[in-house]
């Protein structure tokens, strides 16, 4: 079975540039969550996405929005980039909500210069 | 979020058993402990979780202490692939965010 593939796998873009980063979760899990990895700030949670509802937001700027299809595929988008914005992003799908494993995929590295 | 209290870092032989701490002192009635890994230039990895038992799969083990306040995840043999950070995280009942804290990186010497 595959694993969450995320797309692409590098990035780099400029101040002020939007971006769209895109996950496929594992073949019948329906839930995808979103993780902003820095050096400085380790792991943080964005959102999460069930039914192509979000279920829950951590504390991030409205610049940072996602949506799921109907296919359970995710997309997160940042608006505006900053140069904090620089990280490896993180997408993680289970087969339900409040599930005990969840599976990550490899990450997206975005530079903004 | 209960937060969790780990060691920077802990240096293991390979092939002897390894035991990471997790402190977690203001963990709720209701809150899972988990385990994951992440390996160099990779995302983490779920390893084990539990939640008043002690728990056993085929990675590791999770020991849990009687009040909760602390557990201790497990590897029996470590080889050098298991060199990694390893997160202990709680997680509440309801959704699936994961908050992660520092971890402890793990170097196994051959």
């Amino acid at each position: 079975k595959a694993g969450v593939t995320q797309t692409p796998r590098y990035l780099i873009k400029t101040r002020g540039q939007q971006v769209t980063l895109s996950c496929s979760p594992i073949s019948g899990h329906r839930s995808v969550s979103w993780y902003q990895q820095t050096p400085g700030q380790g792991l943080q949670f964005l959102f999460e996405y069930f039914s192509e509802t979000q279920r829950n937001k951590g504390n991030f700027p409205g610049r940072f929005s996602g949506r799921q299809f109907s296919n359970s595929r995710s997309e997160m988008n940042v608006s505006t980039l900053e140069l904090g914005d620089s990280a490896l992003y993180l997408c993680a799908s289970s087969l339900k909500l409040s599930d005990n494993e969840q599976f990550f995929g490899p990450g997206t590295r975005l530079t903004v210069l | 979020d209960a937060k969790t209290t780990q060691p920077n870092s802990m240096e293991n032989n390979e092939e002897e058993p390894v035991h990471l701490p997790c402190n977690h002192s203001t963990i709720s009635g209701t809150d899972y402990i988990h385990w994951y890994r992440q390996l160099p230039s990779q995302g983490p990895e779920y390893v084990i979780h539990g939640l008043t038992s002690n728990v056993n799969n085929r990675m590791a083990s999770l020991a849990i202490a009687e009040d909760r306040k602390s557990s201790t995840l497990i590897l029996h043999r470590a080889t050098l692939r298991d060199a990694a950070v390893y997160y202990c995280i709680l997680r509440e009942t309801s959704g699936s965010r994961l908050t992660f804290g520092e971890g402890t990186q793990l170097t196994v010497n051959p």
